[in-house]
């Protein structure tokens, strides 16, 4: 089968470093995207790693160990409008996205 | 800046009845998806569509699902016979290419009774 497991929930504080992590067992990869959705809202991207090492996309970065087969989100200087859902998603050969389980991050103030 | 739309936004219908949700892909995409999403769980992959053929689909996407693409611009999801559990958000996406960035429509919620 399968699978990417993310953490359920991550919460805080605004001003903070955040890091959801995204671990994943697919048939074929090809590159391992991030998406934001907010309640109501559909996804939107935000990063692709295709290879290993990491991305810096403003406050956002995203990191990809393909050996290890993890990758992680790091969200920086944390403002309340981060407050989301987060899903990390898998390109395999076919053109096939298939998303993680989604982490929900709550920023307090 | 170019979008994925989807029509209609929020569909009500009775449990046995035939339901078509639309989607206008961007236009020099290549590849279309539809996806779905129970309120409050992940997205999954119901069927990805390319050069007007299927090119994949989940086990979700059986017999009572299938998808078109009628003309240039427009596609669509049909779900012929409704049950309760599809009652969902029903997400269309295009990609462009390997760039690994999903272009999502609003949404289309459906709501079986």
């Amino acid at each position: 089968g399968q699978s990417l497991e993310q953490p359920s929930e991550v919460t805080a504080v605004e001003g903070a470093i955040v890091q959801i992590n995204c671990t994943y067992q697919t048939s074929g990869f090809y590159g391992l995207s991030w998406y934001q959705q907010h309640d109501g809202g559909a996804p939107t991207f935000l990063s692709y790693n295709a290879l290993d090492g990491l991305e810096e996309t403003g406050r956002f970065s995203s990191f990809l160990s393909r050996s290890d087969s993890y990758g992680y989100l790091l969200l920086q200087e944390l403002q309340m409008k981060d407050s989301a859902s987060y899903f990390c998603a898998v390109r395999t050969g076919t053109y096939k996205y298939i998303f993680g389980t989604g982490t929900r991050l709550k920023v307090l103030a | 800046e170019p979008e994925v739309t989807q029509t209609p936004s929020h569909q009500v219908t009775q449990m046995g009845q035939e339901v078509i949700l639309r989607c206008v892909p961007i236009s020099n995409h290549l590849y279309f998806y539809w996806y779905r999403q129970i309120l409050g769980q992940k997205v999954e992959f119901l069927v990805s569509f390319y050069n007007n053929e299927i090119s994949e689909k989940s086990e979700i996407f059986d017999d009572q699902f299938s998808v078109e693409r009628p003309d240039g611009s427009n596609f669509t999801l049909k779900i012929r016979s409704t049950k309760l559990e599809d009652s969902a958000m029903y997400f269309c996406a295009s990609v462009a290419g390997g760039t690994g960035e999903l272009f999502f429509g609003e949404g289309s919620r459906l709501t079986v009774l």
